[in-house]
């Protein structure tokens, strides 16, 4: 079955820790996407990649620092510079312009 | 700059009617499209439909179409014999290449509650 994986579904995180939210894809696709959404809220996107080995900031960027070392993978570090981390954090692949294909998120609490 | 209004933050629909999920959207590109995403509670967000600018006719998936009236920069989502479980939060998006980029921006939401 082609999708999108996200691990892990619930994180909490310490005051000061650096976390990391995992975002699998075995759809072939060559963009992907991270996603911040706080409660009643729209998506805000927070980093971007078009190809393996570059990537974008998004509107929301400040706090989070991302990898694309394959094309399957795209990790997202919630760093302790990110002063209100606690949110629901989605992850979405897509062709190059094409529909986004999500994946079950992460919802990230700090203790 | 490119942006999605979404002006209806709940709505309520009597099973099996029909409902519109409002979407304008402002942008000074030629080449655009439009997507509508459901996100139950669950969370994940699942696509919906596409329209891309240059389409002449209204695109449609099932029991959802949109309502494209480029003049007016809408994109209306159409939901045909409701059902229970249509109840959720819908999306409208925006693909935005301004950047050189492919990014996407998306509206507020409007909570969609399907009564039996």
């Amino acid at each position: 079955d082609g999708g999108i994986t996200q691990s892990p579904k619930y994180l909490f995180r310490k005051e000061g820790q650096n976390v990391t939210l995992s975002c699998e894809q075995n759809l072939n696709h060559d963009a992907m996407y991270w996603y911040r959404q706080d409660p009643g809220q729209g998506l805000r996107l927070i980093y971007y990649s078009q190809i393996v080995n570059d990537f974008q900031k998004g509107d929301i960027a400040e706090g989070y620092s991302v990898s694309r070392e394959k094309k399957e993978s795209f990790p997202l570090t919630v760093t302790s510079a990110q002063k209100n981390p606690t949110a629901f954090y989605l992850c979405a692949s897509s062709i190059s312009g094409g529909a986004q294909y999500f994946g079950p998120g992460t919802r990230l609490t700090v203790l | 700059a490119q942006k999605i209004t979404q002006t209806q933050p709940g709505m309520f629909v009597q099973e099996k009617e029909a409902v519109t999920l409002d979407c304008t959207y402002d942008t000074s590109d030629q080449s655009y499209g439009l997507f509508w995403y459901k996100q139950p509670s669950s969370g994940e967000m699942i696509f919906l439909i596409y329209q891309g600018s240059y389409d002449e006719q209204n695109a449609t998936e099932g029991r959802y179409s949109l309502n494209f009236q480029k003049a007016r920069k809408s994109a209306n989502l159409v939901i045909s014999a409701s059902q229970l479980g249509d109840s959720a939060m819908y999306f409208c998006a925006m693909r935005d290449e301004t950047s050189g980029t492919y990014k996407y921006i998306f509206g507020t939401g409007t909570r969609l509650k399907v009564l039996a």
